[in-house]
């Protein structure tokens, strides 16, 4: 059954630290997304990548936050340094491009920065 | 800024009722898509209309399209206390569909 994976599930940290977040795109899927969630914005698209370049990364704040893909099997989004306004959920989702266009979601990884 | 942008906020009804849920948006889309989002988990692909079709069935599940009035609704028939989740539409940017903004959501409660 493939799915997306996400690391950390949970994170806690202080604000001023650096947080890292890990996905494992479905393995063939050549299109990464990077999604943040909260209740008053909602779901916002910070960074996308095909083939592991990036393509658009309009909607992340480009001071402290930085989105690469080491390898098609791991996507990273790097928060540094955090803030309390970061507090939110991270989604990581892949897709096929020339396919569906479905994309298929990880199970996030909720931030809270104190 | 979101393109869609779904109707109501919120919804509570009773298990085998029929629920529906509507999403406007405000430019033109080579496709829309409808996808649930249970409490605390990511989001589910549930069903793709492309903007030359005006209705689509899954199951359960009915879509349709106005690209005239920009709107599609979601209907779910003979609801069940599992389908309780957040409904999310979201369309595809122009220039390319791999890009999508998404609504605020309806969150629907089916109470047993």
């Amino acid at each position: 059954d493939a799915r997306v994976t996400q690391t950390p599930r949970d994170k806690v940290t202080e604000m001023g630290q650096e947080v890292t977040m890990r996905c494992q795109p479905i393995l063939g899927h050549n299109t990464v997304f990077w999604y943040r969630q909260t209740m008053k914005q909602g779901l916002e698209l910070l960074a996308y990548f095909r083939n592991r370049a990036p393509l658009d990364d309009s909607g992340m704040p480009k001071d402290r936050f930085s989105a690469e893909m080491p390898d098609a099997t791991l996507a990273t989004l790097k928060i540094q340094p955090s803030e309390p306004r970061d507090s939110a959920v991270y989604f990581c989702a892949s897709a096929l491009f020339g396919g569906t266009y479905e994309q298929y979601f990880g199970p996030g990884t909720r931030l809270t920065v104190t | 800024s979101q393109q869609g942008e779904e109707d109501p906020q919120a919804l509570s009804i009773q298990e085998g009722e029929n629920a529906t849920m509507n999403c406007s948006y405000k430019t033109s889309i080579n496709n829309l898509q409808w996808y649930r989002q249970n409490s605390g988990r990511g989001l589910v692909h549930l069903i793709l209309i492309r903007s030359n079709e005006r209705e689509k069935h899954s199951g359960r599940l009915r879509v349709t399209l106005d690209t005239s009035k920009k709107s599609s609704s979601l209907l779910i028939t003979a609801s069940r206390a599992a389908d309780t989740a957040s409904y999310f539409c979201a369309t595809d940017v122009s220039g390319g569909s791999e890009k999508l903004v998404f609504g605020k959501g309806t969150k629907l409660t089916v109470n047993p």
